[in-house]
């Protein structure tokens, strides 16, 4: 059907509640994922990054676990506070392959 | 370092008007990528380079958009001639290896 303008998934969390985003991803031969933040009026920032050998990799407060069987993402984020509100993006790519194919994101609201 | 820096930050221009934008990459990185992100289509590869080379440019929309690197630390993405549908945000990003992906703060275009 005629598109009307992407619908960005939402999240609101309570401050210093753990949040879990979400990435379903549809080509089975990706095998690097990769977790974007994009804060508003920014470019999107590098947060945390997968390959397909692993299925679970933490970096410093966020997390992020990978379910090759049914092409699932997921980004952990510990004790959420104000400064982690933004867009959040998962990223694959193949092989050689240099482009990153993007989600079209998910914006999470840390509520006070 | 002062990672991807882009100019102008902020465009408006008219319909049919010739639009430059600017990126340099980070030192080093052999890889460049232009991005067009709208709230229509989400974030969108338009061309990416390798070694000043472009590799695939798939991605872009029509004859009226351009882009080249002259060299290792300088790129551009010409609009000629603009038009209104053209209006998004522009990103640039450099990559020193496999995948990692560090993006500029981005142009907002709009064109009238």
């Amino acid at each position: 059907g005629e598109s009307v303008g992407l619908h960005l998934p939402t999240l609101s969390v309570q401050e210093g509640d753990n949040s879990i985003i979400n990435c379903a991803y549809s080509n089975s031969a990706s095998d690097y994922f990769i977790w974007y933040k994009q804060e508003s009026g920014k470019g999107p920032q590098f947060i945390i990054d997968i390959r397909s050998n692993m299925d679970k990799r933490q970096g410093q407060r966020v997390t992020v676990l990978l379910n090759k069987t049914v092409k699932h993402l997921s980004l952990q984020i510990a004790a959420t506070q104000p400064g982690d509100s933004a867009v959040y993006f998962c990223a694959e790519t193949s092989g050689s392959a240099r482009q990153l194919t993007f989600g079209s994101g998910t914006q999470l609201t840390v509520l006070p | 370092d002062a990672g991807v820096i882009q100019s102008p930050r902020h465009e408006v221009t008219e319909m049919g008007q010739e639009v430059t934008l600017r990126c340099k990459p980070i030192s080093g990185h052999d890889y460049l990528f232009w991005y067009r992100q709208t709230m229509m289509r989400g974030l969108e590869l338009l061309i990416y380079f390798n070694n000043n080379v472009p590799i695939d440019d798939s991605g872009m929309p029509e004859d009226r958009f351009s882009a080249k690197m002259p060299n290792a630390s300088f790129s551009t993405l010409k609009i000629q001639p603009s038009e209104p549908r053209d209006s998004a945000v522009y990103f640039c990003a450099s990559s020193p290896r496999v995948n990692e992906q560090f993006f500029g703060p981005g142009t907002r275009l709009t064109v009238l």
